[in-house]
């Protein structure tokens, strides 16, 4: 397809593990990113991989990537109320500065 | 850095006005996005300039938008006339070449609201 896709919403309850999943589109993208953007903020960047690497762990969140299928998740260990907020997945395309956002998906994390 | 600095932070203004929006990189950077986000598109590159000189303007959506980086520290992105469908959270974001390619910096953002 021509579009990064990711699913709209996900809720999970305080202290669970979140799993964001991702679709991208270019398989020659060098890195492929995760942002997340707070209520009334701009995207921040939360974490990277470079397209070499299968995974990558920091603290609590893990990245995954499936080049053979261009999916890419993001996993949130013990996700907590400060992590509700909208997390997009995005790709460099064609290795240039023209960056591809998902739609987004906004996290509800309940008490 | 104080980071990326957009105005103005809302805009509320009629259908037929003119809007300009402007944006402050992170100093050092050289590249500029105008990104627009809206409930029903997501987030649009609009427009992206390296060293000033704009590289891609492909998203603008049609010729009552325009966008200016008359130095390495100023941007603008003007709507004119503006319509009811322009309303959406305008978003610039800079990325330095030397950096994380594709480690974008972005402002607050500007909520236009176009009545």
């Amino acid at each position: 397809g021509e579009d990064v896709e990711q699913s709209l919403f996900l809720s999970v309850r305080e202290g669970d593990s979140s799993v964001i999943n991702c679709t991208y589109t270019d398989s020659s993208s060098t890195y492929l990113y995760w942002y997340k953007q707070e209520p009334g903020a701009g995207l921040q960047l939360l974490t990277y991989i470079f397209s070499n690497m299968d995974m990558k762990q920091d603290q609590r969140l893990t990245v995954l990537l499936n080049k053979k299928d261009k999916h890419l998740s993001l996993r949130i260990a013990d996700t907590q109320t400060g992590d509700s907020a909208i997390y997009f997945c995005a790709e460099s395309i064609g290795g240039n500065n023209d960056m591809r956002f998902g739609a987004g998906t906004r996290l509800t994390v309940k008490p | 850095d104080a980071g990326v600095i957009q105005s103005p932070r809302h805009e509320v203004t009629e259908m037929g006005q003119e809007v300009t929006l402007r944006c402050k990189p992170i100093s050092g950077h050289d590249y500029l996005f105008w990104y627009r986000q809206t409930m029903m598109r997501g987030l649009e590159l609009l427009i992206y300039f390296n060293n000033n000189v704009p590289i891609d303007d492909s998203g603008m959506p049609e010729d009552r938008f325009s966008a200016k980086m008359p130095n390495a520290s100023f941007s603008t992105l003007k709507i004119q006339p503006s319509e009811p469908r322009d309303s959406a959270v305008y978003f610039c974001a800079s990325l330095t070449g030397g950096g994380i390619a594709g480690e974008l910096f972005f402002g607050e953002g500007s909520r236009l609201t176009v009545l």
